[in-house]
C-alpha cells in the first residue's frame, strides 16, 4: 500500500526566505514522487517528479526536491520565495501497474509575507 | 499543445439529480483519471481509463461511473447526488498511466454544487 504525509497544513513565509514543504511517504514498491502546485479556482500543475533517476530533483520556478529513501522522504524546497509562490502544493506517490493512480497528502498551504 | 479540457467548468444540480462531466485529454493520451477534490477528504482518485478499459478503481460507491471513447475522452457520471457529492472533480491524462514515472497533467477542473 501506498501513502503520503505532508507535514504542516499551513506554512507562511517572508518574501525573499527558504521555502520548505516536508513530505513523507510509503510505498512496497519503488516509488514515482511527484510535487503539484495548486492556484486558486485552478488545476494542479506539475512542479517536479521523481522517477529513480537522480535523486535531486529540479523543476519550474525554481523548486527543487530531494529523493530521501534512508528517511522515506521528498522534500520541495526553493531557496527564495517571491509572493507568487503562496498556493497550495501538494505531494503524491504512485508506482509501476498503478495505472493513473496517484495516492496525494493532504496539501499544504503556502502563504508568503511581504 | 492543447491541454487537458474538462467541461462544464461549473455546475449547480439538486440533490437526486444526476450529473455527467466530461474531459478531454491531450492529444495523443490514452488514459484518462478522475479525482474528487474536497475540502474535508483532499484529492481521491475516483477511477482510471485506458483505452476504453477501466483500468483500476477507487473506494467510491456505485453511484459514480465513468467510461471512455474510442478517441480517448471520458466521461464520469454520478446519479442521485448527495450533498457531500459537492466538490471540484478534476480529470487528468498522461500517455499510458503513471508506469514508468509518465507525467500526469491535470485540467482545470468541473466544480459542482449539490443543493
Amino acid at each position: 500500500a501506498q501513502s503520503v504525509t505532508q507535514l504542516g497544513s499551513h506554512v507562511s513565509v517572508s518574501e525573499g526566505a527558504l521555502v520548505l514543504l516536508r513530505c513523507n511517504y510509503s510505498s512496497s514498491v519503488p516509488p514515482y514522487l511527484f510535487w503539484y502546485v495548486q492556484y486558486p479556482n485552478q488545476g494542479l500543475q506539475l512542479l517536479l517528479k521523481y522517477t529513480s533517476a537522480a535523486t535531486l530533483v529540479k523543476g519550474i520556478n525554481g523548486f527543487e526536491a530531494e529523493f530521501k529513501k534512508s528517511e522515506t522522504s521528498f522534500h520541495l524546497t526553493k531557496p527564495s520565495a517571491h509572493m507568487s509562490d503562496a498556493a497550495e502544493y501538494f505531494c503524491a506517490v504512485s508506482g509501476d501497474n498503478q495505472g493513473g493512480k496517484l495516492i496525494f497528502g493532504q496539501g499544504t498551504e503556502l502563504s508568503v509575507k511581504p | 499543445k492543447a491541454g487537458v479540457t474538462q467541461t462544464p467548468r461549473y455546475l449547480i444540480k439538486t440533490r437526486g439529480q444526476q450529473v455527467t462531466l466530461s474531459c478531454s485529454p491531450i492529444s495523443g493520451h490514452r488514459s484518462v483519471s478522475w479525482y474528487q477534490q474536497t475540502p474535508g477528504q483532499g484529492l481521491q482518485f475516483l477511477f482510471e481509463y485506458f483505452s476504453e478499459t477501466q483500468r483500476n478503481k477507487g473506494n467510491f460507491p456505485g453511484r459514480f461511473s465513468g467510461r471512455q471513447f474510442s478517441n480517448s475522452r471520458s466521461e464520469m457520471n454520478v446519479s442521485t447526488l448527495e450533498l457531500g457529492d459537492s466538490a471540484l472533480y478534476l480529470c487528468a491524462s498522461s500517455l499510458a498511466g503513471t508506469g514508468s514515472g509518465n507525467t500526469i497533467y491535470f485540467g482545470e477542473g468541473s466544480w459542482l454544487t449539490v443543493v
